[in-house]
């Protein structure tokens, strides 16, 4: 069936370093993909998407390719602020009609 | 981007008792809506899957008869937790989806309900 699998946290880093989070996917057709990110005590807002193969999504400094040929989503960001600290969900939407999310990833960005 | 509201964002209640959550699309038609359950420090369960005026689809393990959705309308759906118990302390979160071309590319989430049985 299909599935997300993205790399466990919690991923500590310094402010302005490269932050990469891993995502890869299994998934029947042509999914859309996304990240979401859930700051404390709130619900999800979606950061960045793509709906089909080679897109580039892009937010705030954030950035992800859709690769099918690797079914990859890694989120990238070239320089994290302290503010970026949050969780971030990689997830698939498979025929506009059912989301498949990650286990989450804690991101703590230090001073 | 469109607007999904949850409310309420926080509510406790005792054993026993009963509790509905809802969730508004507020700015455009929502034929879908989602139920997610999170736990701590977990990722999103789909709950269930309800379109307008229909019954909701249920996720395997969700029961029905503690967790009663209704999609009366096309900007509202609510989730009532029956005779909540401690262990349905959790954060539920909705998620609307539009009906037609574009808009069906991607849904969009409230921001949630912290429900803490005591």
């Amino acid at each position: 069936g299909d599935s997300v699998t993205q790399m466990e946290g919690p991923v500590t880093l310094s402010e302005e370093a490269f932050l990469t989070i891993n995502c890869t996917y299994t998934a029947t057709g042509y999914p859309s993909l996304f990240w979401y990110v859930q700051y404390p005590g709130e619900g999800l807002q979606l950061l960045l998407k793509a709906t089909k193969a080679d897109d580039k999504g892009s937010n705030k400094g954030f950035e992800a390719t859709y690769r099918k040929e690797t079914t990859s989503f890694h989120l990238e960001k070239g320089s994290v602020q302290v503010s970026d600290s949050a969780v971030y969900f990689c997830a698939l939407w498979q025929n506009f009609n059912k989301f498949y999310f990650g286990s989450g990833t804690k991101l703590n960005v230090k001073p | 981007g469109a607007v999904v509201s949850q409310h309420p964002s926080r509510v406790i209640c005792k054993s026993g008792t009963s509790v509905k959550i809802e969730c508004r699309s507020l700015d455009f038609q929502a034929t879908t809506m989602f139920w997610y359950r999170q736990f701590p420090k977990k990722s999103l369960m789909l709950m269930a899957t309800s379109n307008e005026g229909s019954k909701a689809t249920y996720e395997q393990g969700v029961e029905k008869d503690k967790f009663l959705i209704n999609h009366a309308s096309l900007t509202l759906s609510t989730l009532t937790v029956t005779s909540a118990h401690p262990e349905d302390s959790s954060f539920y979160i909705c998620s609307a989806r539009a009906g037609q071309g574009g808009s069906r590319t991607e849904a969009f989430f409230g921001q949630g309900t912290r429900l803490t049985v005591v």
